[in-house]
């Protein structure tokens, strides 16, 4: 059974990065048929999309964090992590990492999220 | 970008049958997932590729997609179906993922 875990601090001042970071235990992160995300809940909202990796590299970005975000595949490790660049009281949320469905044929279409962590609560307070 | 539009809530007798609407724009062209999420948890995947349950999902939970809408039907409902639910597609022509807003499902 897949197993997915995330780590990382609890609070980050304004203006600082979150690092966080997914363990896969269960399963490899080299397989290509799937892609691993990002996903947060701020308090009391709806879930919103940060962004998903392959191991190959391939990554794609919600446009509104693009800016500021960045995913990247461990393979030697079997995790994948997160960096969120200028945190604001905006970005505090429950952070989310999991696996994604995936077909790239000449281009790729990501499908389901199928497992999922059970969420980091990252607040940003000086 | 890509607009999904969920109802902010449903609320539904138990025993009856709830639907759950999740429309966009030719979202029939699309795939279309669903995750439940209770309190204090993680989501859970329903239906995923529009109408497929993955193992351990219940036969009561189905989706289906036609035109600008895809509806997510849980029948004979039960107390412990009251949960947020989502719907999420993939856009190909962004490239990004959408998630609905999320429907606040009530048995009352």
């Amino acid at each position: 059974q897949l197993q997915l875990q995330e780590w990382g601090p609890g609070l980050v001042k304004p203006s600082e990065t979150l690092s966080l970071t997914c363990d896969v235990s269960g399963g490899s992160i080299s397989n290509n048929d799937y892609f691993w995300g990002w996903i947060r809940q701020p308090p009391g909202k709806g879930l919103e999309w940060i962004g998903s990796s392959h191991n190959s590299g391939s990554t794609y970005y919600n446009p509104s964090l693009k800016s500021r975000v960045s995913i990247y595949v461990d393979r030697s490790k079997n995790q994948f992590s997160l960096r969120l660049m200028s945190m604001t009281a905006a970005d505090t949320a429950v952070y989310y990492c999991a696996r994604q469905d995936s077909n790239c044929g000449g281009e790729c279409y990501l499908y389901n999220f199928d497992y999922w962590g059970q969420g980091s609560l990252v607040t940003v307070s000086s | 970008s890509y607009v999904l539009t969920q109802p902010p809530s449903v609320s539904v007798a138990p025993g009856q049958t709830a639907r759950i609407p999740c429309g966009g724009d030719g979202i029939e062209t699309k795939s279309v997932q669903w995750y439940q999420q209770k309190p204090g948890q993680a989501p859970v995947l329903l239906v995923y590729d529009d109408t497929a349950r993955p193992s351990g999902i219940p036969e009561r939970f189905s989706g289906s997609n036609s035109g600008n809408t895809a509806t997510l039907t849980i029948s004979t409902l039960e107390a412990g179906d009251e949960a947020d639910y989502y719907c999420q597609v993939w856009d190909p022509s962004t490239d990004h993922v959408v998630f609905g807003g999320g429907t606040k499902l009530t048995v009352l």
